[in-house]
């Protein structure tokens, strides 16, 4: 069975400091790799996208970036943190030729 | 540009009661449909999907039919309960496997 994880599970950072999430599929080869962002009570949003190793797409720019080092590993990073980047982080992988979505149990950021 | 519109929430209802949250979509092309729910503190987890139009989908008591004329699949549950309280989305794909069209998500609140 596939699993999704994502760390940190919480973080707590100050305005102007660097940001790095991630997340690990295992039980999947080549899945498509995603990231979404949520403001407290707010809708999905989604950020980027990936297709493969080192392939990365751009959704919506909110200052922050993406990379995909390995098959089965997505992160999120920043090197300036505002706070507008408060939020919750969502990572989500689809099969390849599927449209389903897994999502990860999520990361919670607050910026002060 | 495509888009997905839903009720909006917060929806509250007692236990027993039944439960319609609408959506519509208007989209170039006909999409497939997707309801997922999101319990506080996690990440969406897929309700069900209904890929062809004139479909019905369900799962937990919950179900949606894809019109196709009326663009809707509203989402409906004859006796909610408690458990229920959570965010519902609507979404669509249009063959992008990249990019779900979100609805902004209906809160959904079960009084016992």
């Amino acid at each position: 069975a596939q699993t999704i994880h994502q760390w940190p599970v919480a973080e707590i950072k100050a305005v102007g400091s660097p940001l790095s999430l991630g997340c690990t599929i295992k039980g999947k080869s080549s899945p498509n790799l995603y990231w979404y962002w949520q403001a407290t009570g707010g809708t999905l949003q989604q950020l980027f996208y990936s297709i493969t190793v080192g392939q990365v797409e751009s959704v919506v720019q909110l200052n922050l970036s993406a990379s995909r080092p390995k098959d089965d590993q997505f992160i999120l990073s920043t090197e300036k943190l505002l706070l507008s980047h408060s939020g919750f982080y969502l990572c989500a992988w689809s099969p390849r030729d599927r449209d389903t979505l897994y999502f990860g149990a999520g990361t919670r950021l607050s910026v002060l | 540009g495509d888009s997905v519109t839903q009720t909006e929430g917060p929806v509250t209802l007692s236990e027993g009661t039944s439960l319609t949250v609408n959506c519509s979509y208007e989209t170039k092309q006909y999409p497939t449909l997707f309801w997922y729910v999101q319990y506080p503190g996690e990440g969406p987890q897929l309700l069900f999907k209904v890929p062809k139009a004139n479909e019905k989908g369900s799962n937990r008591g919950f179900e949606a039919t894809y019109n196709k004329e009326a663009t809707s699949f509203h989402l409906q549950k004859a006796s909610v309960q408690e458990s229920d309280s959570a965010v519902y989305y609507c979404a669509g794909n249009v063959g992008d496997n990249s990019k779900l069209i979100w609805g902004l998500g209906t809160s959904l609140v079960v009084n016992p």
